[in-house]
């Protein structure tokens, strides 16, 4: 397996600016993951879905910030409008639900997407 | 709500000596405990998980970690480091119990292995 996929690997864009990250989760996967990586704040987990649908999205920054999953291939995390302190490595991450029922096992993540917003 | 400590920033081995990176957790009921590794410019790898059994998980590259449930404790060591250990590592924890898949990890420790 390619395993979990992101682009761009890096993107510069100037504040205002829209910003769409896309990821694509390891095929069979019915868990996703998005996260934010700073040297200040450490790994935050913005939001997650389970079979395409968002279960918890309390770490999503403010309004600014959404997340989509329109199939189980492929989810968008979108910045509208972006601003410098949005600057950060977002990862995404997939996993497997676990034949005991509905609990997760190993995250699998992406090698992120290196976002600069001047 | 749960969480994870990792009390040391970074942690400094001499090639082939024993390294252990600390990681304490709190949590409701009982324990996933994961560590996972960052090398630069890369995404997390899993290292190894403990979710029920044997103490002592055996994972990649040689690691190890011991479930300590007294001390709340998921240390990870390795007996002799290699300079290609140096990386980032990440301690996380999830209940055991619910549908929540919410995994919380720790901030982080940088391991230093040197000649």
């Amino acid at each position: 397996d390619a395993g979990v996929i992101q682009s761009p690997r890096h993107e510069v864009t100037e504040m205002g600016q829209e910003v769409t990250l896309r990821c694509k989760p390891i095929s069979g996967h019915d868990y996703l993951f998005w996260y934010r990586q700073t040297m200040m704040r450490g790994l935050e987990l913005l939001i997650y879905f389970n079979n395409n649908v968002p279960i918890d999205d309390s770490g999503m920054p403010e309004d600014r910030f959404s997340a989509k999953m329109p199939n189980a291939s492929f989810s968008t995390l979108k910045i509208q409008p972006s601003e410098p302190r949005d600057s950060a490595v977002y990862f995404c991450a997939s996993s497997l639900a676990s034949l005991a029922g509905g609990q997760t096992d190993t995250q699998y993540f992406g090698p992120g997407t290196r976002l600069t917003v001047l | 709500a749960q969480s994870v400590a990792q009390p040391e920033d970074q942690v400094n081995v001499a090639e082939g000596n024993p390294l252990t990176v600390k990681c304490t957790y709190s949590v409701s009921g009982n324990p996933y405990l994961f560590w996972y590794v960052q090398y630069p410019n890369r995404g997390l790898q899993f290292l190894l998980k403990y979710i029920t059994g044997d103490n002592l998980v055996k994972g990649s590259y040689g690691f190890e970690a011991e479930f300590n449930k007294s001390q709340t404790s998921f240390h990870l060591k390795k007996p002799s480091a290699l300079v290609s250990d140096s990386a980032l590592y990440f301690c996380a924890v999830r209940p055991n119990t619910g549908t929540a898949s919410k995994l919380t990890f720790g901030t982080g420790t940088r391991l230093q292995v040197t000649l």
